[in-house]
Parts: C-alpha cells; structure tokens; sequence
C-alpha cells in the first residue's frame, strides 16, 4: 500500500526566514495531497491541498510544489511568524476525494525570534 | 465551520475492557473517519464510512470495531483492549461527494489502556 514519508521531523526556523517541509510518497496512482497543521495540545486542522493535474498552488504565504515524476511534495511557508510553529502533516490519497489518506509522520516546526 | 464532537476525552481502562468511543458531526457530511495517532507514525486510518449502515476498512482495522448508526453519529469499539491501543484517537468527517475534501477533526480522545 501507499507510504508517506515525511524527511524532516524537526525543523526551527527565525521568524521571517522561509520554511521548507518534503515528502515523499509510493504509490504513482496518489492523486491527492493534503497538509494538516496540528498546534499544541490541539486537534488538525486543514491548510492546503494540491491535486495530480497542477505542479503548483499558492495560497497566501503557503506555497506547495508536486513532483510527480519524483513522487515528491513540498511545503514552503514564507515569512514565518511564531503562530507558524506546529507539526505539519502531509498526506496522499488515490482517491479524487480525498478520502483514504495516508499520513506521514509529522514535522515540528519551531519559528524563533 | 464544520462542528466535530468526541466523547469522552480522556479514558482508562484495564487490558480486556470494552471501550466504546463516540463521535458526532452536525454539517451532514458523508464521511466519517477514525485514526488514531502515534508518535513516529503520524495519523494511521482505522475505519471509515460514507453513509449511515456503512463500513470501510481502513489501514490498521485490528482490534477495532466500528458503526455508524445514522449521517451524525460513528463508534469505534474496542471490545477487548490492549495496551498497543493506547493512544490518541481523532474522528474527522468530509464531505466529498460536494466536493469538500478537507477533512474536518474532532478534539480527539485519550486513551490509556492499562
């Protein structure tokens, strides 16, 4: 079945530098690719979400990249604040849906002054 | 905002009890989900459902019974617990068929099992 593999399991960036978390996934029929942020003592909430037909998509100061060839995907969050710090999960689904999604480990990133 | 409850919050019981974990949505999504969330592991899916009656297997189903008795309401049952279901549970809803695809999660439930 589908493995998500999430590279960095920490990350601490300064505020206003940029922050970069990669993963990787398996299964070339993955269609579908989430990312949650978790905060402390807190539950997951959606960020954003690019799909198999796009290689980019752009939201604010989030910004995700899809490689399909390499099965790779990217978050890149520009001028971190410190209400970036959390863990960031991606995710993969075959489904168009998006149901089904296979988590990776999780990445905590830590934005300093 | 999509409403998603769980009860209880934090649970103990022994090796062998019966746990019954509750999860409740008020937007009318399809979906349901259970998972539950490790540490080095992330979020593993355990059951899911689109619709009242109905019962998907999810990627680590061991152990766990599921049910969901109508649009709002999913169970996951644990009839003989062990200790490796210690852990901490999350139930999320989504609504694919109108094309919401972001999963929405409950505050999530400890439990310990001892």
């Amino acid at each position: 079945g589908e493995k998500v593999e999430q590279h960095e399991s920490t990350l601490s960036v300064r505020e206003g530098d940029s922050a970069v978390i990669n993963c990787t996934y398996t299964d070339t029929a993955s269609s579908y690719f989430p990312w949650y942020k978790q905060e402390a003592g807190k539950s997951l909430h959606f960020v954003i979400d690019i799909r198999s037909n796009v290689d980019r998509k752009q939201s604010q100061r989030l910004i995700v990249l899809l490689d399909k060839k390499a099965k790779r995907f990217s978050l890149h969050i520009t001028a971190t604040q410190p209400e970036d710090s959390a863990i960031y999960f991606c995710a993969a689904s075959r489904t168009s849906s998006g149901q089904k999604l296979v988590f990776g480990q999780g990445t905590i990133l830590k934005v300093y002054l | 905002e999509a409403a998603v409850t769980q009860s209880p919050r934090n649970k103990v019981t022994v090796t062998g009890g019966n746990v019954t974990l509750s999860c409740r949505q008020t937007n009318s999504h399809n979906y349901m989900y259970w998972y539950r969330q490790d540490t080095g592991h992330g979020l593993r899916l355990i059951h899911y459902s689109y619709g009242a009656g109905n019962l998907q297997i999810g990627d680590v189903p061991d152990g766990y019974k599921a049910t969901r008795t109508t649009q709002e309401d999913f169970f996951l049952l644990l009839e003989l617990a062990s200790p490796s279901q210690t852990s901490l549970y999350f139930c999320a809803s989504s609504d694919a068929d109108w094309g919401v695809y972001e999963q929405y999660f409950g505050p999530g439930t400890r439990l310990t099992v001892l």
